[in-house]
């Protein structure tokens, strides 16, 4: 999941299988920490939430890893089905409201 | 129950024309925001807002103006169109003072070309 300029990277994987999209955060200051799914033609939508406290998370067939020596944040998605294809980034915040985004990773479900 | 609602959802301008991309919400959420996203790159801050009257600077804010006259819409205005604001632009609020991600909403999105 690092970014190389205009080209998103792409993680494709076997319908059924577990993925894992990687987000390398910029701010050691940074103390929580988004998920987000892009669907094509549409607006983000929350996945889940981190704080700089933990250093995992469960939800629903999703975990987030974080990694603050390295700055680094992993998303698993377990099972992964065909609908779950999408652009997937993370979100910093140091405090405040305002965050600053990944350039994301695009999820391709293969059948 | 509406959401954010952005319009237009697709326009087409010439260099040097200006418009104004529309934000509205329904939710009494104080803090508004504008982002644009370009190819391979994160969503990028513009303006915002965190309240009626109240706005400030982004990280890209050349070239847009807002205002905040009411707690629902937060217009982005384009003053002179110019072919590097050709992006998708996206418009979020959320309630002050929460740092949850579950409580900041997007918009679908307003695809803007400058020719």
């Amino acid at each position: 999941g690092e970014s190389v300029g205009l080209h998103l990277p792409t993680l494709s994987v076997q319908e059924g299988d577990n993925s894992i999209i990687n987000c390398a955060y910029s701010n050691s200051a940074s103390d929580y920490f988004i998920w987000y799914k892009q669907e094509s033609g549409k607006g983000p939508q929350f996945i889940i939430d981190i704080r700089s406290n933990m250093d995992k998370r469960q939800g629903q067939r999703v975990t987030v890893l974080l990694n603050k020596t390295v700055k680094h944040l992993s998303l698993q998605i377990a099972a992964t089905q065909p609908g779950d294809s999408a652009v997937y980034f993370c979100a910093e915040n140091m405090g405040g409201q305002n965050f600053v985004f990944g350039p994301g990773t695009r999820l391709s479900v293969l059948p | 129950n509406a959401g954010v609602t952005q319009t237009p959802k697709f326009q087409v301008l010439k260099t040097g024309q200006s418009m104004t991309l529309q934000c509205a919400q329904d939710m009494n959420h104080e803090y508004m925001s504008w982002y644009r996203q370009d190819p391979g790159m994160g969503l990028r801050l513009i303006h915002y807002s965190v309240g009626a009257g109240i706005t400030d600077q982004g990280e890209v804010p050349n070239g847009y103006n807002v205002s905040r006259s009411t707690t629902e819409d937060f217009p982005l205005r384009l003053l002179s169109a110019a072919p590097s604001q050709t992006s998708v632009y996206f418009c979020a609020s959320s309630p002050l003072g929460m740092r949850s991600g579950n409580t900041i909403y997007f918009g679908e999105g307003s695809w803007l070309t400058v020719v």
